[in-house]
């Protein structure tokens, strides 16, 4: 079955560092969505990238999928505290339902 | 508008009892989705129904876990009998369609003692 790796699965920064967090597919997607998860809260849509070669922002957060369709990244540039929490990847192959990464926990201190 | 409703919140039992879990989805939303969390094995898919109907089952762990959906506003999640190790945070998805963001609940975060 499809298989959706993410890496790091641990990053603690310090405030004002940046953070990237890398998404790999085994098969090819048609498309990506990122993630978020508070501690002690639950997953929150951030974004869906669809085209190959896509680069999509918010504000500080840019996304990428990369253009064969099976990697992904999500960087944060300088990292607030309120950035603390797990960013999931989340595949969609088309044929069926989401496959979610297990996550990487950013961690950052003031 | 209401978001995915879980309940209960919170739920302590002894190992051997009856746990059930209910969830109502996002009013239009067709595809409803149960997840088990823990640190050591991540988000897992247990089962996932569109329109009502069990889709794919294949993550339930074992013929202990049982889910259901009797109608577009409810489904629930049983364990019978629980067992310590089915403590975790269990989330309740739904999405417009299977490609759609999904919308998660606040979840149960159940205890076997």
């Amino acid at each position: 079955g499809q298989q959706v790796m993410q890496i790091p699965q641990y990053q603690h920064v310090q405030e004002g560092e940046d953070f990237t967090t890398y998404c790999n597919s085994s098969t090819t997607l048609s498309n990506i969505q990122w993630y978020k998860q508070r501690p002690g809260g639950h997953p929150v849509f951030l974004i869906q990238l669809v085209k190959s070669g896509e680069v999509k922002k918010q504000k500080r957060l840019t996304f990428q999928f990369g253009e064969a369709k099976k990697n992904s990244s999500l960087h944060i540039t300088a990292t607030q505290t309120t950035d603390v929490g797990t960013y999931f990847c989340a595949g969609n192959p088309g044929y069926s339902t989401l496959t979610f990464g297990k996550g990487t926990m950013l961690l950052v201190s003031p | 508008d209401a978001g995915v409703i879980q309940s209960p919140r919170h739920e302590v039992t002894e190992m051997g009892q009856e746990v059930t879990l209910r969830c109502k989805p996002i009013s239009g939303h067709d595809y409803l989705f149960w997840y088990r969390q823990t640190m050591m094995r991540g988000l897992e898919l247990l089962i996932y129904f569109n329109n009502n109907v069990p889709i794919d089952d294949s993550g339930m762990p074992e013929d202990r876990f049982s889910a259901k959906m009797p109608n577009a506003s409810f489904s629930t999640l049983k364990i019978q009998p629980s067992e310590p190790r089915d403590s975790a945070v269990y989330f309740c998805a739904t999405s417009g369609t299977g490609n759609q963001p999904q919308h998660f609940g606040d979840g149960t975060r159940l205890s076997i003692l």
